[in-house]
């Protein structure tokens, strides 16, 4: 099956600094998303990022399908960043979206 | 903006009980999905759901489990005899197409189960 990989796996911020998370998938993986998993559980769509760069806010994301890897970034962070940062890619044969294990972001007052 | 709602919040029940977990997707897509996440672990796909009908399932999708679309708005996830390890949260998702390039899944907010 598909696989993705996120690194790293925890990270500790101070509120205003910035940071870069990873997410590396394999072959036949498509419709690239990021979501935000918030202290409350609800899974939130950051980014639709099947290819090249899009931002919102103080977020930004990349992806180059051709290397397999998405970068999500996030500057000046805040409290509210706090949480769990997952990526997930759909199998190209199929309708299944499959998760990476996570990057669990807390961000320090 | 449109959003994928479920009910319960949270539900406790008595392990060997059945439970049914509801979802009202977004009214135009046709895609339907349910996904678990144990406690402090990854999102795992468990079943998706097209035209009335299951179009994939993963490992974990056996007998215990099974959807239904009663209605044209209601997607249901039951749980027959529940156990201990059925404690998680269970997300309903959808989509307005399947595997074809430019689909997003979008969530609702989960019911969190808990199996006692």
């Amino acid at each position: 099956g598909i696989q993705v990989e996120q690194s790293p796996p925890d990270l500790i911020l101070q509120e205003g600094a910035n940071s870069t998370l990873r997410c590396n998938f394999s072959d036949s993986v498509n419709n690239l998303q990021w979501f935000h998993q918030n202290p409350w559980g609800q899974l939130i769509n950051l980014f639709y990022i099947p290819s090249g760069t899009k931002q919102n806010g103080r977020l930004s994301a990349t992806t180059v399908a051709t290397e397999r890897y998405s970068l999500l970034y996030i500057s000046s962070s805040q409290t509210t960043d706090s949480g769990v940062y997952f990526c997930a890619g759909q199998d190209n044969y199929g309708q299944n979206f499959v998760f990476g294990p996570g990057t669990r972001l807390s961000v320090l007052p | 903006e449109p959003e994928v709602t479920q009910t319960p919040s949270h539900q406790v029940t008595q392990m060997g009980q059945e439970v049914i977990l509801r979802c009202v997707p977004i009214s135009n897509h046709l895609y339907f999905y349910w996904y678990r996440q144990i406690l402090g672990q990854k999102v795992e796909f468990l079943v998706s759901f097209y035209n009335n009908e299951i179009s994939e399932k993963s490992e974990i999708f056996d007998d215990q489990f099974s959807v239904e679309r009663p209605d044209g708005s209601n997607f249901t996830l039951k749980i027959r005899s529940t156990k201990l390890e059925d404690s998680a949260m269970y997300f309903c998702a959808s989509s307005v197409t399947g595997g074809s390039s430019g689909n997003t899944i979008y969530f609702g907010e989960g019911s969190w189960l808990t199996v006692v």
